[in-house]
């Protein structure tokens, strides 16, 4: 069965300091991985997705992933954080059959401090 | 804005009644996915529909239900309620061979008093 996990529940950086929000995936074959943002009282943005090739993914709003595989791993980063960063951050594994349906961490509050 | 959308936004009901939360996905995608986010169990997956037909099934009591329309849009439907089921009820959609990347509205919150 897939699993992912978020190790940090709350994370705190001060703006302008960069940022690595940790996520490990449990499945068995190649996944389908993403990163989503929450903002309080906001629905789910999807930031960045890996779906195959290149293991550095872009995504919105300066962010960037790297999928390891020898890790279990897709780490969201971004080198400068603003302010409106401050957020919810889910990461989430997709499979490969038809269905789809996305199974996500139990994310990452991340706190931005002037 | 996803171009998901989502009603109501709030609800407030009592234990054991029944409501509806409906979502419409956004144009050209056929398959809806409901998720449910609380505090305790944190976003979880429900059930999703493609093009009318049930795809896949997740955490999803027998006491809830949902169904998607031939305009697409789909229903959540909640049953004898309990405290328990307070919570934020997310829809999401994605659109078809685009594998994985849902798309979500902005939620209804449940509150069951």
């Amino acid at each position: 069965a897939q699993s992912v996990t978020q190790p940090d529940i709350h994370i705190t950086v001060s703006e302008g300091a960069s940022l690595e929000l940790r996520c490990n995936y449990s499945y068995g074959a190649t996944p389908y991985l993403f990163w989503y943002v929450q903002s309080p009282g906001q629905g789910l943005q999807l930031l960045l997705k890996y779906f195959s090739g290149d293991t550095l993914v872009q995504g919105i709003k300066g962010f960037e992933a790297e999928f390891k595989r020898s890790q279990s791993s897709f780490n969201l980063r971004k080198p400068s954080v603003h302010w409106s960063d401050a957020a919810e951050y889910f990461c989430a594994v997709g499979t490969q059959t038809g269905a789809n349906n996305l199974f996500f961490g139990t994310g990452t509050r991340l706190t931005v401090i002037p | 804005d996803s171009g998901v959308t989502q009603t109501p936004k709030h609800l407030i009901t009592a234990t054991g009644q029944r409501v509806t939360l409906r979502c419409s996905p956004r144009s050209g995608d056929l398959s809806v996915y409901w998720y449910q986010q609380s505090l305790d169990q944190g976003l979880q997956f429900l059930i999703q529909y493609y093009n009318g037909e049930e795809r896949a099934k997740g955490n999803i009591l027998e006491r809830f239900s949902a169904q998607q329309f031939p305009d697409l849009h789909s229903e959540l439907n909640l049953s004898s309620l309990e405290l328990g089921d307070s919570a934020l009820y997310f829809c999401a959609s994605s659109a078809p061979g685009s594998v994985g990347a849902q798309y979500f509205g902005p939620g209804t919150r449940l509150l069951v008093l």
